[in-house]
This record gives C-alpha cells, structure tokens and sequence, in this order.
C-alpha cells in the first residue's frame, strides 16, 4: 500500500520557472490539502480540495495553484517560483472533509529556488 | 478558522525526565483534536486523537475545556521521542481552514 506519493523528492529551481509538485495517493480520499513546512512557522496550508472538482485557498495561497481533476491526483503548481517559495512541501489526504478524521501525509518535496 | 497554538518552539528535557508540549485552542463547538509528529526523516504521522482517549507510546493528551488546552504529556521521556510535535484540528469544510500549530521540536537528551 504505497498511500500518498509525491515527486519530485527534492529539486533545485532557478527564480522565474514554473514548477509542478506532484501529489498522488491511492486510498480513494475525499480531501487532499498541500502545506507548505518552514522553519519556526510550522505548517501552514496552501490549497485544499474537499472532492475532485473543487478547490479552495488556505493561509498561503500566493503564488501557487493547484488542480483536482480526479480523486487520486492533486499537483501543486509554481507559476514563476520565487526565492521564498524555498521549502518543504507536504501533501496529505483524509478520507472525510467534515468532522473528524486522520491526515495521511507524503514524504515531502523540499524545494530550492535561486 | 479553527486555531491552535503551541507556545513553545523549542522543548528540551533529559531522558528520563517529565514532559509536557502545550497546545491551546480558540474556536467555539465541540473541539476534536490531534496531535502529530515527525520524527527526523520520516513523514508526519498521527500520534493521538482525543476522541481515542487512549494512549500511544507513553503519550497521553486531555482536553481541558476550561482552559481550551490539548497538552501532550509523557511521564519519562525517551531519546526516540525526540522529534517534531504538531497539535492539530481536524480537517473540515471549506472556509473552515485546517490550521496547525506552530509545531513544537521536543529534544530529549541523555
């Protein structure tokens, strides 16, 4: 059971490129979110989507777009990538996007921008 | 947006020894809380829900409606649980936003 995937693992970007992170999982999950995890803030949420076809902005939202065209995938695209946008970033999943229900997390894509 | 807050940024403690990693909470409603950890090179895992009320390697958490508190708590720390803490709510609707802590790094030194 592989649960959450995401790729690339790691990634040096230059300023201004565009930039998918991607996220796949395979427990039929309703709610996908990305975070982004930065020293002394914590983590903090980019993008959410409750089922496939919808979306929506969390705390940081600058900067980054995502897409649900299916269930199992849920990329998180860097438009033109900025310095700041230097970090690690985590895709999780939880099968309910109401009331209570446990986060599944991927490994994480730590990405560097010059 | 439901809101936690971990105070502390920084834990650190000898083997052996209690420890507590705070968490508070500020939204109105029945409060469902977690927390999660990460230890070094591995991805977040959950680690308690309150809802359980049960207890996961040593770690035991109560919430404390009075004082809108989560607080994890460990009688004897081990050097293994040296890691990242997050106190979480759980996932909800839109415009209700998942919001973590800021996270807590609890060092246990031997």
């Amino acid at each position: 059971i592989a649960g959450i995937t995401q790729a690339p693992t790691s990634q040096i970007l230059a300023a201004g490129r565009r930039m998918t992170l991607r996220c796949t999982q395979d427990m039929r999950h309703n709610a996908m979110y990305w975070y982004r995890q930065d020293l002394g803030l914590g983590l903090r949420l980019i993008h959410y989507s409750n089922t496939a076809g919808t979306t929506g902005k969390g705390e940081v939202p600058d900067g980054y777009s995502v897409s649900r065209a299916n269930t199992d995938d849920f990329p998180l695209t860097l438009a033109s990538a900025v310095p700041s946008q230097t970090s690690v970033y985590f895709c999780a999943s939880s099968d309910s996007g109401l009331g209570a229900g446990e986060l599944f997390f991927g490994e994480g894509s730590r990405l560097t921008v010059l | 947006a439901q809101r936690v807050t971990q105070p502390e940024k920084l834990l650190s403690v000898f083997k052996g020894a209690p420890v507590e990693l705070k968490c508070n909470y500020s939204y109105s409603g029945s409060p469902e809380l977690f927390w999660y950890v990460q230890y070094s090179r591995q991805r977040l895992q959950l680690l308690l829900r309150h809802i359980s009320r049960e207890s996961i390697k040593g770690f035991t958490a109560d919430l404390n409606k009075g004082e809108t508190s989560f607080h994890l708590k460990k009688p004897f720390a081990q050097e293994e649980d040296s890691a990242m803490y997050y106190c979480a709510p759980p996932p909800s609707d839109a415009g209700n936003m998942l919001t973590f802590g800021g996270g807590t790094r609890l060092m246990v030194k031997p």
